[in-house]
């Protein structure tokens, strides 16, 4: 098993392009995510997916847009870059709630995005 | 709602000495909790996770954590630290019913010869 696969890993872009980072995962786990990592601010979620053809906001959805089309990958889009938008890019997956309990998330390597 | 807060950014022990990370959550109900680490340049790994069977939880590499409802606290603690150890952790809770984890800010964890 692979587990959880981003790529690219590494990205520089310049303002106002745009990109898609893939998220791939072989576990046929139901959710998937997509957060951002900043020093010192932690994991902020993005975007979120609670299976194929769904997804919705997280806490900082603003300038990136998702798809879900298939149950095994979940993409981030960012239309049009900002500098603010440099960060590494985390995705993750896990199995859906077991009762009221949510399962741990599996993450993959990360994407290192800069924006200039 | 549900959040978390660490409360130490940094954490400096010398090898051989006990590690305590702090972490106190805030949420509505029967909450699952969560130790994540991260080495340098490296994805999280899940170190354990409390989910309403015993308080006290044993994880990967000697690592413990105990959950104390009336203190609202999740403490990560290990007898004796290793170089090795040094990384970044991150305390997660997520509230039943929610489809989302909420991550603290992270400790860093130093660790001197």
């Amino acid at each position: 098993n692979a587990g959880v696969t981003q790529t690219p890993k590494f990205r520089v872009l310049k303002t106002g392009q745009s990109m898609t980072l893939l998220c791939a995962q072989d576990m046929n786990h139901e959710y998937m995510y997509w957060y951002r990592q900043d020093p010192g601010m932690g994991l902020r979620l993005i975007h979120y997916s609670v299976g194929e053809g769904t997804t919705a906001k997280g806490e900082v959805p603003d300038g990136y847009n998702v798809s879900r089309l298939k149950k095994q990958n979940f993409l981030l889009g960012l239309e049009s870059a900002a500098p603010s938008q440099t960060s590494v890019y985390f995705c993750a997956s896990s199995y859906s709630s077991q009762g009221t309990t949510l399962m741990e998330q599996y993450f993959g390597p990360g994407t290192r995005l800069t924006v200039t | 709602a549900q959040s978390v807060t660490q409360l130490d950014s940094h954490v400096s022990v010398s090898e051989g000495t006990p590690v305590l990370l702090r972490c106190n959550y805030s949420s509505s109900y029967s909450p699952s909790l969560f130790w994540y680490v991260q080495h340098p340049n490296k994805g999280l790994q899940l170190l354990l996770k409390y989910t309403s069977a015993a308080t006290l939880v044993k994880g990967i590499n000697g690592f413990e954590a105990e959950f104390k409802k009336s203190e609202t606290s999740f403490h990560l603690t290990k007898p004796s630290a290793h170089m090795s150890d040094a990384a970044e952790y991150f305390c997660v809770v997520n509230t039943s019913g929610y489809s989302t984890l909420t991550f603290g800010k992270g400790t860093m964890l130093l660790v001197s010869p």
